[in-house]
Formats: structure tokens, sequence, C-alpha cells
């Protein structure tokens, strides 16, 4: 029962660097999202995709980008990483809020830039 | 702005005491508040609530919302030291086109043995 699966768990860049954040779902969830969660801040969100082929800004999206490679997979690009960029990131799915069941979270991607 | 406001944001308490985590959100087009649970890693999910006065309940953890006030609570009785967490709200608007959730800023709860 893997859930939802995030990929590195830990990365250091230096400032400007690029990478990717990669995010899959095993639960055939029509809608993921990534977050970033700061201290004292909460979580905040980053971008969504509604469903297969969709992806819409949240609150934070400034400096990143994302795809939905097919229904299972969305990824997080950060293009020139900065140290405001320095976070945990959470990748998360969904059927429908309205069933009940909230969110799955994956397990985390904390991220330090240099 | 949907806003989503959690108190206290942080609070001791001894084991077996009990305690209620309070939440309060200002929001368009509410639809429901959830309650999530995050420890060391991800939030893991407790509670959904779309109608006011129905009590859910999973142990010694329960929530109630009141749609009127605006807030919900958060009881746990006959708390325990792997209750300690940070316990986070959560918000669900319609119609605004980002199907996703408001989060407040979390209660850090520490249960003393």
């Amino acid at each position: 029962n893997a859930g939802v699966t995030q990929t590195p768990k830990f990365q250091v860049l230096k400032t400007g660097q690029s990478m990717t954040l990669q995010c899959a779902q095993d639960m055939n969830h029509n809608s993921m999202y990534w977050y970033r969660q700061d201290p004292g801040m909460g979580l905040r969100l980053i971008y969504y995709s509604a469903s297969e082929g969709t992806t819409d800004k949240g609150e934070v999206p400034n400096g990143y980008n994302v795809s939905r490679l097919n229904k299972r997979e969305f990824s997080l690009r950060l293009e020139s990483a900065a140290p405001s960029q320095t976070s945990v990131y959470f990748c998360a799915s969904s059927e429908s809020l309205s069933l009940g069941y909230g969110y799955t979270f994956g397990s985390g991607t904390r991220l330090t830039v240099v | 702005e949907d806003k989503v406001v959690q108190s206290p944001l942080s609070l001791v308490v001894h084991e077996g005491d009990t305690v209620t985590l309070n939440c309060s959100y200002e929001v368009t087009n509410f639809r429901s508040l959830l309650w999530y649970k995050q420890e060391k890693k991800a939030p893991t999910f407790l509670f959904m609530l779309t109608s006011s006065g129905i009590e859910k309940k999973s142990g010694r953890l329960s929530s109630i919302l009141d749609k009127k006030e605006l807030f919900s609570i958060l009881n746990i009785t006959a708390t325990q030291t792997g209750d300690s967490a940070v316990y986070l709200c959560a918000v669900v608007v319609s119609g605004g086109g980002a199907d996703g959730l408001t989060f407040g800023k979390g209660t850090h709860l520490i249960i003393q043995p």
C-alpha cells in the first residue's frame, strides 16, 4: 500500500540550480497537489492538477512549474532555486473531497537552498 | 481572502488531561472542514465535517462544526504521549476555481508524561 510516493526525501541545492521533485500515487486519484510547509506559515498550495491534463496555480506558484505526466504522476520543477524556496514540500492526492476522505499526503521532501 | 485561524498555536498538558483545539474560519463558499494530525512527516487525515452540530468521533478524538459561528473544535480526552503532534485544520471551498484546502497554521500539542 504505497499511497503517495515522493522523491527525493532530502535535497541540498545551490542558488540558481534546477531540480525536479517527483510524485506518484497508486490510488487512481484524479486530483494531485503540491504544497510547501514553512515554520509558522502552515501548508500553502503551490500548484494543483484537478485531473489528468490540467494544472492550475495555487497560492504561491512563483518560481515553480509543474507537469501532470499522466494520472499517476505530478512533478514540481524549480528552474532556478532561491534560498526562499528552502522548505518542506508535500505532494498530495485526492479522489474527491466530497467523499470525506480528504487528502493522502506523501512523506515530504526537505529542500535546502544555499 | 480565505482565512483559517487555529488556537492556541501551542499547548503543553500532562498525560490524562483533556484538550480542546479551536479552528475558526472566514471563507466564501464553504464546503467542508478537515482536521489532520502531523507528527514528524506527512499529515494524516482525522475528520471531515460538513454539517453543523454533528459530532464525528474516533476513539478518544472527537470534533464538531458550527457553521453559524464559523468554527470547529477538536477534543482529545485522556491524552497520551502519542497524541503529541501538530494538529492542522483546513477548509475546502467550492466554486473558487482552486480545488484545494486552505490550512491554518496548526496547533503544536505536547503531552508530558
